[in-house]
């Protein structure tokens, strides 16, 4: 099966609190890429990030940081200091053919 | 930047009735998706279209559903009868290419149609 698990339904933390989503995915490919998406209370699905399977760096873009280990399927994104602008709904997703495959998603709320 | 739009934002509609959800891909691109997420729910893939075409599409994409790029720059989405289970955000997408043998591409979303079915 190609999916992706998102444990974490819910996560709430204070400002400035580091804070980690967890990402698992199956997937028979060798070769393929796995996306971490926001959705804001707007709604709309911003791209935060695109991984391919061959690069195991971890990333790092301001406070956002992803850790991508290939051993365990996992590709988890830590928000460092967070604020209560990164309240939202939180997706990842694989790469299966020409589709995304999305997790469950995690709702995370920070709190002043 | 360039952006993927939808209109309109809300619609709704009496369950039997007819719906198309509109969108404008970005110029560029070649490959264009449909994906719906039900309240509270996850995001699901519906379809994909490549020249003119359907490439891929999803169990919940049936004979209720068409797309169409009726010129050079829509893409729509048609239910043909709606029923209230179809009540979703329904959120188009594009790429510059489809990817597939071990590539993607980025998929760029716009901000969606929220569809109420009563």
């Amino acid at each position: 099966a190609q999916k992706v698990t998102q444990a974490q339904t819910e996560i709430s933390v204070v400002e400035k609190e580091d804070v980690t989503l967890d990402c698992v995915y199956e997937t028979r490919d060798t070769t393929y890429y796995l996306f971490w998406y926001k959705q804001p209370p707007s709604g709309e699905l911003v791209f935060l990030i695109r991984r391919n399977s061959f690069d195991e760096q971890n990333e790092i873009s301001g406070r956002y940081s992803w850790n991508f280990q290939k051993s365990t399927s996992s590709f988890n994104f830590t928000i460092t200091a967070s604020q209560v602008v990164d309240s939202a709904v939180y997706f990842c997703a694989l790469n299966v053919d020409q589709k995304l495959v999305f997790g469950q998603g995690t709702r995370l709320t920070i709190n002043p | 930047e360039p952006e993927v739009t939808q209109t309109p934002s809300h619609q709704v509609t009496q369950m039997g009735q007819e719906v198309i959800l509109r969108c404008v891909p970005i110029s560029n691109h070649l490959y264009f998706y449909w994906y719906r997420q039900i309240l509270g729910q996850k995001v699901e893939f519906l379809v994909s279209f490549y020249n003119n075409e359907i490439s891929e599409k999803s169990e919940i994409f049936d004979d209720q559903f068409s797309v169409e790029r009726p010129d050079g720059s829509n893409f729509t989405l048609k239910i043909r009868s709606t029923k209230l289970e179809d009540s979703a955000m329904y959120f188009c997408a594009s790429s510059e290419e489809a990817g597939g043998w071990g590539f993607s591409y980025e998929q760029y979303f716009g901000p969606g149609t929220r569809l109420t079915v009563t």
